[in-house]
């Protein structure tokens, strides 16, 4: 069972917008830590997509955008294309365990 | 440019022993923090362990005690030594860059391509 929750897969046509929740608690988004997100094409290693809750690396399309409230947190990701299809985790510090934290990983259908 | 490159995973037997290694070029790893993540076959990401520039070790509750995470700064390389391997250790071994430029918890800005550990008999 993962630190951080997310639903397993969610879909979206072309065009249209989806979101991504990750959902926490006390000792990791809830203390304040920030939540980063990475893409992870199929057979490729992970790629940073979101960092510090709400920043985009360059490079990063303005499409994916992410928040944090509370302990939980959100990546929404507007004008879906083909090539967004892909598995999206998010990831936070755990203060009790003293290490990173990921989520179990949400995989993204464009339908 | 910032590479990271895994080598050491392969067949291990369960009980066995394997040390993976990390070769960086682009940072110096004495001066910032490195992690290793790990993907069992058709699961999720798991955070392994990080060394910290400063030297400090962090370990996942799952591997506490059976690996073993270091670094040889003359060349540049992290180690991952895994003893005592399951069939649960089963994965992809990623390395990472951890930065903590940008935020009060670390990211992985740069990633390696993996190298496999099967443990099986």
């Amino acid at each position: 069972q993962s630190a951080l929750t997310q639903p397993p897969s969610v879909s979206g046509a072309p065009g249209q917008r989806v979101t991504i929740s990750c959902t926490g608690s006390s000792s990791d988004i809830g203390a304040g830590y920030d939540v980063h997100w990475y893409q992870q094409l199929p057979g490729t290693a992970p790629k940073l997509l979101i960092y510090g809750d709400n920043n985009r690396p360059s490079g990063v399309p303005d499409r994916f955008s992410g928040s944090k409230s509370g302990t939980s947190a959100s990546l929404a990701i507007t004008g879906l294309q083909a090539e967004d299809e892909a598995d999206y985790y998010c990831q936070s510090y755990d203060s009790s365990l003293r290490g990173s934290v990921f989520g179990g990983g949400t995989k993204l259908t464009v339908l | 440019e910032v590479q990271l490159v895994e080598s050491g995973g392969g067949l291990i037997q369960p009980g066995g022993s394997l040390r993976l290694s990390c070769a960086v070029s682009g940072f110096t790893v004495s001066s910032d923090y490195v992690t290793w993540v790990r993907q069992a076959p058709g699961k999720g990401l798991e955070w392994v362990a990080v060394i910290y520039y400063a030297g400090s070790t962090y370990y996942a509750d799952s591997v506490k005690g059976r690996f073993t995470i270091s670094r040889d700064n003359s060349k540049n390389t992290v180690y991952l030594q895994m003893n005592r391997l399951s069939a649960e250790d089963t994965a992809v071994y990623y390395c990472a860059r951890e930065t903590h430029d940008y935020s009060n918890n670390g990211c992985f800005d740069y990633w390696g391509q993996g190298t496999l550990v099967t443990v099986s008999s």
